[in-house]
């Protein structure tokens, strides 16, 4: 079946440091990929996707490449701010029109000054 | 434009009591899904429309729970009789439909607790 595995939180880091959170997927096909990110209050906002093997998506200074031979897609950003403190999803729709999401347990991100 | 609305933002009920959740989806937006998210967990897709008929409802408990989408616009999730373990947050997300990489916008959800 399809599944998406996200590294657990959560993750605490210093302003400017270098992220990562890592996301591997399980899927038939070639399914669309996703991450969206919960700031504090807010509902789920679509951060940035991908929708075949090697397109890098691309969002606010957040990357993440669709790796096939890997099945991975994580989340990159060179230099975190205080405001990026949120809860980041993974996600993949399947291949299949008409599908919804199948999202990873999520992954809590703060950022200290 | 305006994004999906959902109401109420918060309810508190009492177990076995009946609850009900309205969304209204971007205009034009073809799917509607509804999303249920228990604290720590990722959303879990409990009922998605196309227009006014249902395209997955496999997750859906339908013993207490039940949606309709009258018309292809507007949404209503019901809850009847609630459990303690159904205090989660409903989302509702729509999009254009159709195909694989098709983006889903989410409302900002409504935050169910049972007593």
């Amino acid at each position: 079946g399809n599944s998406v595995t996200q590294m657990e939180g959560p993750v605490t880091l210093s302003e400017e440091a270098f992220l990562t959170i890592n996301c591997t997927y399980t899927a038939t096909g070639y399914p669309s990929l996703f991450w969206y990110v919960q700031y504090p209050g807010e509902g789920l906002q679509l951060l940035l996707k991908a929708t075949k093997a090697d397109d890098k998506g691309s969002n606010k200074g957040f990357e993440a490449t669709y790796r096939k031979e890997t099945t991975s897609f994580h989340l990159e950003k060179g230099s975190v701010q205080v405001s990026d403190s949120a809860v980041y999803f993974c996600a993949l729709k399947p291949s299949q029109a008409g599908t919804a999401l199948i999202f990873g347990k999520g992954t809590t991100l703060s950022v200290s000054s | 434009e305006a994004g999906v609305a959902q109401s109420p933002r918060y309810k508190i009920i009492e177990k076995r009591q009946s609850v009900a959740f309205w969304c209204n989806p971007i205009s034009g937006h073809a799917t509607l899904y509804w999303y249920q998210q228990i604290l720590g967990q990722g959303p879990k897709l409990l009922i998605q429309f196309q227009n006014n008929g249902v395209v997955d409802d496999s997750q859906l408990p339908k013993d207490r729970f039940s949606a309709e989408r009258l018309k292809g616009v507007d949404s209503t999730l019901k809850i009847q009789p609630a459990k303690l373990e159904d205090s989660a947050v409903y989302l509702c997300a729509s999009s254009l439909g159709g195909s694989g990489g098709d983006t889903q916008y989410f409302g900002p959800g409504t935050r169910l607790t049972v007593l």
